[in-house]
């Protein structure tokens, strides 16, 4: 099976950056994903990382070391519309297909 | 572009009742999936699809049946409501990016309460 243990919640100030860390056990591994979600909001695809290194993408980057079984969100120029929560997800890799298992989520306050 | 369609957004149900769940996609998405999501426990998957006729057992589908009689739609059912299935559900629809990613698109979620 798998599992995923991120922290439930970090706090932060605008402007800041802030990093958002999760562990991983799979029996396979297929990448690591990161999903957004507002409350009251659906999840919304952010950020995949396949093989060891730092992922860019605007203000957001995703980091994998794959021997470590360990990843990171790395969210710079803090603002309030990034308060929200943060899901690390990988792929099962049991059977081959490619059903997400989710972390628990890292609920993300930004205060002025 | 809908992407993926969930009704309905809110319902209340008795125990022992029972209901389904429709979820739409335009996409023309393979795969499909059911999350149910309780605080503090993240997304849990329910049952998924891998196409059209096919269904698969996720972490939790004790309760829930679904189907995929077309494509584009997937059905979840509760045949007899319980309290402990108040959650709210999410639908979503994916494929692969060429990157790899497993990447899902997610309807709005529909709020569920079983007294």
């Amino acid at each position: 099976g798998q599992s995923l243990e991120q922290p439930s919640e970090v706090t932060a100030v605008e402007g800041a950056i802030v990093q958002i860390n999760c562990t991983y056990q799979t029996s396979g591994f297929y990448g690591l994903s990161w999903y957004q979600q507002h409350d009251g909001g659906a999840p919304t695809f952010l950020s995949y990382n396949a093989l060891d290194g730092l992922e860019e993408t605007g203000r957001f980057s995703s980091f994998l070391s794959r021997s470590d079984s360990y990843g990171y969100l790395l969210l710079q120029e803090l603002q309030m519309k990034d308060s929200a929560s943060y899901f690390c997800a990988v792929r099962d890799g049991d059977t081959g297909f490619q059903k997400l298992v989710f972390g628990t989520g890292t609920r993300l306050l930004v205060s002025p | 572009n809908a992407g993926v369609t969930q009704t309905p957004k809110f319902r209340v149900l008795k125990t022992g009742q029972s209901m389904t769940l429709l979820c739409a996609q335009d996409m023309n998405h393979e795969y499909m999936y059911w999350y149910r999501q309780d605080p503090g426990m993240g997304l849990r998957l329910i049952h998924y699809s891998v196409g059209e006729g096919t269904t698969a057992k996720g972490e939790v589908p004790d309760g829930y049946n679904v189907s995929r009689l077309k494509k584009q739609n997937f059905l979840l059912g509760l045949e007899s409501a319980a309290p402990s299935q108040t959650s709210v559900y999410f639908c979503a629809s994916s494929y692969s990016s060429s990157s790899g990613a497993n990447v899902l698109t997610f309807g709005a979620g529909s709020r569920l309460t079983v007294l």
